[in-house]
């Protein structure tokens, strides 16, 4: 089974502060998605990474995936209230069970509350 | 694009009932899908996987004759949650992966109450 650790779990900041998001595994990963997910809804995809030592950014969101390819993080700048949701990293790998299909292994998620 | 769309989005039932939830791509064709299941205040936790044309893959500790899965098409797969509990009350949510990639792509999700 590949475990992803999330943290931290929970996070309340102020308006315009930064903050990132850590993802880590022992096990080494094809892609590392990261999703954002509202209460009552399904989980947004906000990006894929999938080279190691890749950085990607969304507007305000950055992206780095480890060298290693075991673990990921993600730093917002500047935060917004509308940042606020649940966060998700999900590592994909090939499990036998899945035939040729790579599942996802999801991280516990980071609760993100931006205060005005 | 990559679309996916769940029904129905919640439904309550009383204890001993079975309630099926269907899963659809809208706009790409999925030979693999993912369902999930998601406690409050947790991540998600992988069910099974379903393959169109073949049986469905369970994870370990899920009862395959209790979360029965039909892949019939690429577009569609459902889950059928037979003789409800009210421990089976939960946010069920599916994924769809189009082509070879690594990326799902989930739907809205269906918040199945028990009574």
């Amino acid at each position: 089974t590949q475990l992803l650790e999330q943290s931290p779990q929970f996070l309340s900041i102020q308006e315009g502060e930064n903050l990132t998001v850590y993802c880590n595994s022992s096990s080494v990963f094809s892609s590392l998605q990261w999703y954002r997910q509202e209460p009552g809804e399904g989980p947004v995809l906000l990006v894929t990474v999938v080279t190691g030592g890749e950085v990607k950014k969304l507007k305000r969101l950055t992206f780095q995936f480890g060298d290693a390819r075991k673990d990921s993080s993600l730093h917002i700048t500047a935060a917004q209230t509308g940042d606020t949701g649940l966060y998700l990293c999900a590592g994909a790998y090939l499990s036998i069970s899945s035939g040729s299909a790579r599942q996802l292994t999801f991280g516990s998620g980071t609760q993100l509350t931006v205060l005005p | 694009g990559a679309v996916v769309s769940q029904h129905p989005s919640w439904v309550i039932c009383k204890s001993g009932t079975s309630v099926k939830i269907e899963c659809r791509s809208l706009d790409f064709q999925a030979t693999t899908m993912f369902w999930y299941r998601q406690f409050p205040k947790q991540s998600l936790m992988l069910m099974a996987t379903s393959n169109e044309g073949s049986k469905a893959t369970y994870e370990q500790g899920v009862e395959k004759d209790k979360f029965l899965i039909n892949h019939a098409s690429l577009t569609l797969s459902t889950l059928t949650v037979t003789s409800a509990h009210p421990e089976d009350s939960s946010f069920y949510i599916c994924s769809c992966l189009p082509g070879s990639t690594d990326t799902q792509y989930f739907g809205p999700g269906t918040r199945l109450t028990v009574l």
